[in-house]
């Protein structure tokens, strides 16, 4: 059975900080997905990134970044330089090649303050 | 057009009321998907549509009744609904089934049930 962990619940850093979040996976299939979802205080989940089983070179985009190790089974995220803005739980989440339903990890609560 | 909407944003029902929520996408998308969230947890997946017709029903109680009339549109019908069953409810869509591919999600549907 697929499973994600967020063993950390909640972050609090000052502005222009860098913080990780971590995720760490479980999984029996090959072909899998990985995803994170910002969900800012409104409600909307924002899809942020996906990577493939197969694809384990890391990601940037501006302020964030992405480590994939599949050695380790973990898909960290970090922002760098954070914003207020960046204040939102985020999720973490999988899918299998083999079961299409998306499995939540349960959620970082990050604070940024200025 | 890359939204999800969703219609209201709040709603207050008694038990005995009968309401529907909506949610609309045209982004071409032939799968969608209604999600529980309760507060300080991951989303909970209901239902999923896929190409118009109910594929997954993770056994959601009969009060909870989805409906797909086009592709485009999504409802969830509420009838005798229980003071737990107050939570987000979030529609997804995505373009299809596929594990891979990502969801996009709306603002939400705030319901209490009194």
């Amino acid at each position: 059975a697929q499973k994600v962990t967020q063993a950390q619940t909640e972050i609090s850093v000052v502005e222009k900080e860098d913080v990780t979040l971590d995720c760490v996976y479980e999984t029996r299939d090959t072909t899998y997905y990985l995803f994170w979802y910002k969900q800012p205080p409104s409600g909307e989940l924002v899809f942020l990134i996906r990577r493939n089983s197969f694809d384990e070179q890391n990601e940037i985009s501006g302020r964030y970044s992405w480590n994939f190790q599949k050695s380790t089974s973990s898909f960290n995220f970090t922002i760098t330089a954070s914003q207020v803005v960046d204040s939102a739980v985020y999720f973490c989440a999988l899918s299998e090649a083999t079961n299409s339903k998306l499995t939540f990890g349960k959620g970082i609560t990050l604070s940024v303050r200025p | 057009d890359t939204e999800v909407t969703q219609t209201p944003k709040h709603l207050v029902m008694g038990m005995t009321n009968k309401k529907s929520l909506k949610c609309e996408q045209h982004m071409g998308h032939r799968a969608m998907y209604w999600y529980k969230q309760k507060a300080k947890k991951p989303p909970e997946l209901m239902f999923v549509y896929s190409y118009e017709k109910l594929s997954i029903n993770e056994s959601v109680p009969s009060r909870f009744s989805p409906e797909c009339p086009n592709s485009s549109l999504l409802n969830l019908h509420l009838h005798a609904l229980q003071p737990e069953d107050s939570a987000l409810y979030l529609c997804a869509s995505s373009q299809d089934r596929s594990s891979y591919n990502e969801q996009f999600f709306g603002p939400g549907t705030r319901l209490t049930v009194l």
